[in-house]
C-alpha cells in the first residue's frame, strides 16, 4: 500500500529565511512524487514532481525538492521565503508500477505561514 | 494546461437535501476526477468520470450517494445526495494536465459545502 506522511501540520518561518516542508512516503516499488500548493479559496496547483533522474527537482516559484531514496523523503525547500508563499502544501506519491491517477495518494497537508 | 471552472464555489445546505456541483473544462479530456477534501485531512478520490460510461467509484463511495454525470468531454457533475453534516467538505474536480507533463493533475478551485 502507498502512503504519505507530512509530519508537521504547520510550519512558521520569517520572510527571507529558508523554508522546509517535510514529506516521507511509503511505496512497494519506486515512486513518482509530487508537491502541490493550495492558496486560499483556490484549487491545488502543481509545484514540482520527481519521476526519475536528478534527485534535486526544481519547480515553480523558486521551490525545489530533493528525493532521498534511503530516507524515503521528498522534502520541499526554498532558500528565501516570501509572505506570498503562505499556503497549504500537499505531498503526493504514486508507485510507478500503478498506472492511472486513481493510485495517487496525498498527504494531509502542511500549512506554511511566512511572517513579514 | 486546462482551465477548470467549478460552481458553486460555496454553499450552505440543509441536512437531507442534495446539491449538484458542476465542473467545466476549457478543453476535451478523457477522464475527470472528483476529490473530497475534508477539514484537516488529505484529498480523497471519490470517483473517475469517463465520457460515455458509468463513473468508477473508489472504496467507500457509492453511486447512490455521489451520482456523477459525464455528458461530454468537457463537462461533469457530482451530486452529493441526502446530505449530512459529515458531508461538509471541499469537493474538487480535476483533470490530467496534459501538456504540463504526465502524471500531473489540474484542479478546479473547489466547491466548499457546509451542511447544517
Amino acid at each position: 500500500a502507498q502512503s504519505v506522511a507530512q509530519p508537521e501540520d504547520q510550519v512558521n518561518v520569517a520572510e527571507g529565511n529558508p523554508l522546509t516542508v517535510k514529506c516521507t512516503y511509503s511505496v512497494s516499488g519506486n515512486p513518482y512524487l509530487f508537491w502541490y500548493v493550495q492558496y486560499p479559496n483556490r484549487g491545488l496547483q502543481f509545484l514540482l514532481k520527481y519521476i526519475t533522474g536528478d534527485n534535486l527537482v526544481k519547480g515553480s516559484y523558486g521551490f525545489e525538492a530533493e528525493f532521498n531514496k534511503s530516507q524515503t523523503s521528498f522534502h520541499l525547500k526554498k532558500p528565501s521565503a516570501l509572505v506570498s508563499d503562505s499556503a497549504l502544501y500537499f505531498c503526493a506519491v504514486r508507485d510507478r508500477r500503478n498506472t492511472g491517477f486513481q493510485k495517487l495518494v496525498f498527504g494531509t497537508g502542511t500549512r506554511l505561514l511566512v511572517s513579514p | 494546461s486546462a482551465v477548470i471552472s467549478q460552481k458553486p464555489s460555496r454553499d450552505i445546505c440543509q441536512r437531507g437535501t442534495s446539491l449538484t456541483i458542476q465542473c467545466q473544462v476549457d478543453s476535451q479530456v478523457t477522464m475527470m476526477f472528483w476529490y473530497r477534501q475534508q477539514p484537516g485531512q488529505s484529498l480523497t478520490l471519490i470517483a473517475t468520470a469517463n465520457q460515455g460510461s458509468e463513473a468508477t467509484y473508489e472504496s467507500g463511495f457509492v453511486i447512490d450517494k455521489f451520482p456523477i454525470s459525464r455528458p461530454n468531454l468537457t463537462f461533469s457533475t457530482l451530486t452529493v445526495s441526502n446530505m449530512s453534516p459529515e458531508d461538509s467538505s471541499i469537493y474538487l474536480c480535476s483533470v490530467d494536465a496534459g501538456s504540463s507533463g504526465a502524471n500531473v493533475l489540474t484542479f478546479g478551485a473547489g466547491s466548499r459545502l457546509t451542511v447544517l
